[in-house]
């Protein structure tokens, strides 16, 4: 049982460039999450998904495109990244009925 | 909208003592969950404690005890016994008892724990 696993776990981008994010979680959970976490600014939600074929704009969205084809993942898009943009991303899931979030390792990624 | 806030940016404790982090946090709803997250420099989150507004009693987990004033909106961590592994980044969170709904961080008080 690995419960949520991030990919990448590090990357370094150039401004312009594109990149995916995924996120998998072997739980069945119905919610799944996207956070970037910024020094001094605590975790902030980017886009969220309350089921498979499902996705929400959360706090800091412009900039993130989401998807969620299959309901154990939950993919994050960069189209055209900015040195903005450089943060530790976060995925997280929930279950149904419940209130913890479980959460993955975290993806650091840079922007120059 | 929900904010929480945490006005602690940094803290140290000596090791065996007791250690208490604030939080507050403001929201209109009657029902919801408060929780302290741990995030040790493996950069893991980790749940420490949860709170269910509706439960007056303050929720214990061994060392780790909340003081929850729900009319102040208020949610303190204690820590009794510090130890060298305590230390972490603990984040504040706030989430309403609605089906989907989503944490909202405080901005983290960073604990150090010195031997």
């Amino acid at each position: 049982n690995a419960g949520v696993t991030q990919t990448p776990k590090f990357r370094v981008l150039k401004t312009g460039q594109s990149m995916t994010l995924l996120c998998a979680q072997d739980m069945n959970h119905e919610y799944m999450y996207w956070y970037r976490q910024d020094p001094g600014m605590g975790l902030r939600l980017i886009h969220y998904s309350v089921g498979e074929g499902t996705t929400a704009k959360g706090e800091v969205p412009d900039g993130y495109n989401v998807s969620r084809l299959k309901k154990q993942n939950f993919l994050l898009g960069l189209e055209s990244a900015a040195p903005s943009q450089t943060s530790v991303y976060f995925c997280a899931s929930r279950g149904e009925g419940a209130y913890e979030q479980y959460f993955g390792p975290g993806t650091r990624l840079t922007v120059t | 909208a929900q904010t929480v806030t945490q006005s602690q940016p940094e803290m140290s404790v000596q090791e065996a003592e007791t250690v208490t982090l604030s939080c507050t946090y403001d929201t209109s709803e009657s029902n919801y969950y408060l929780f302290w997250y741990k995030q040790p420099p493996s950069r893991q989150m980790i749940l420490v404690i949860r709170q269910e507004a509706y439960k007056q009693q303050n929720a214990t987990e061994n060392r780790f005890s909340v003081n929850f004033q729900k009319a102040a909106k208020s949610f303190s961590l204690k820590i009794s016994d510090s130890q060298l592994g305590d230390t972490a980044m603990y984040f504040c969170a706030f989430m309403k008892e609605t089906s989907g709904s989503r944490l909202t961080f405080g901005e983290g008080t960073q604990l150090t724990v010195n031997p």
